[in-house]
């Protein structure tokens, strides 16, 4: 079965530090998306990308924050610099766009914990 | 966007039939009722979708009554693997659109 897989599954880093969490989603799926859960908190939404533009974000996905998809098969998120208050799962996740009729399930990788010291 | 509510927690025991409703009042015409699975330090996994009467797959059945303003998961013969966080939500039915979780329901299915 095809499945979404995240690197690394744990990152480490000092406050300040900029780091590059990376996604390769499921590969004829056309819609990505980014969540964060911090430690005993919610799932939020970041961000969701389709044809290569950010095309939703939520007010935590400020200008500390950018995705890119710099190939066919990769979809990344940095975090320009990070706070302590970033540490956190982060989740990728992706959607086949399979028309406007129905609801289309969102596939969710493994996550990366991020830790920010 | 559709708020759902769901209780916090709930107990049961191996080989019980677990029901979980999810209320959503204000639930919209492309608003489509969903359920998701989460078990610790892993993500959230999709179980079960509809819009409207009953669904059922090989995990679950989803009840959803005429007036679309609560759902009820269901749950056949749970066992220990069983015991995580599940989530009702109620996205747009079109692709693209973000989820938006809120606490779930956690369920402990004891031996």
């Amino acid at each position: 079965e095809p499945e979404v897989t995240q690197t690394p599954s744990h990152q480490v880093t000092q406050m300040g530090q900029e780091v590059i969490l990376r996604c390769v989603p499921i590969s004829n799926h056309l819609y990505f998306y980014w969540y964060r859960q911090i430690l005993g908190q919610k799932v939020e939404f970041l961000v969701s990308f389709y044809n290569n533009e950010i095309s939703e974000k939520s007010e935590i996905f400020d200008d500390q924050f950018s995705v890119e998809r710099p190939d066919g098969s990769n979809f990344t998120l940095k975090i320009r610099s990070t706070k302590l208050e970033d540490s956190a799962m982060y989740f990728c996740a992706s959607t086949a766009a399979q028309g406007l009729s129905s609801y289309n399930e969102q596939f969710f990788g493994p996550g990366t914990r991020l830790t920010v010291l | 966007l559709a708020k759902t509510t769901q209780p916090i927690s709930m107990d049961s025991y191996e080989g019980q039939e677990v029901n979980i409703t999810c209320s959503h009042n204000n639930i919209a015409t492309n608003d489509y009722i969903t359920w998701y699975q989460q078990f610790p330090s892993q993500g959230p996994r999709f179980i079960i979708q509809g819009y409207k009467t009953k669904v059922t797959n090989e995990v679950a059945s989803l009840f959803i009554p005429a007036d679309r303003k609560s759902s009820t998961l269901s749950l056949p013969r749970v066992s220990l693997s069983d015991t995580a966080v599940y989530y009702c939500l109620a996205p747009l039915g079109n692709a693209g659109n973000m989820l938006t979780f809120g606490g779930g329901t956690r369920l402990m299915v004891k031996p």
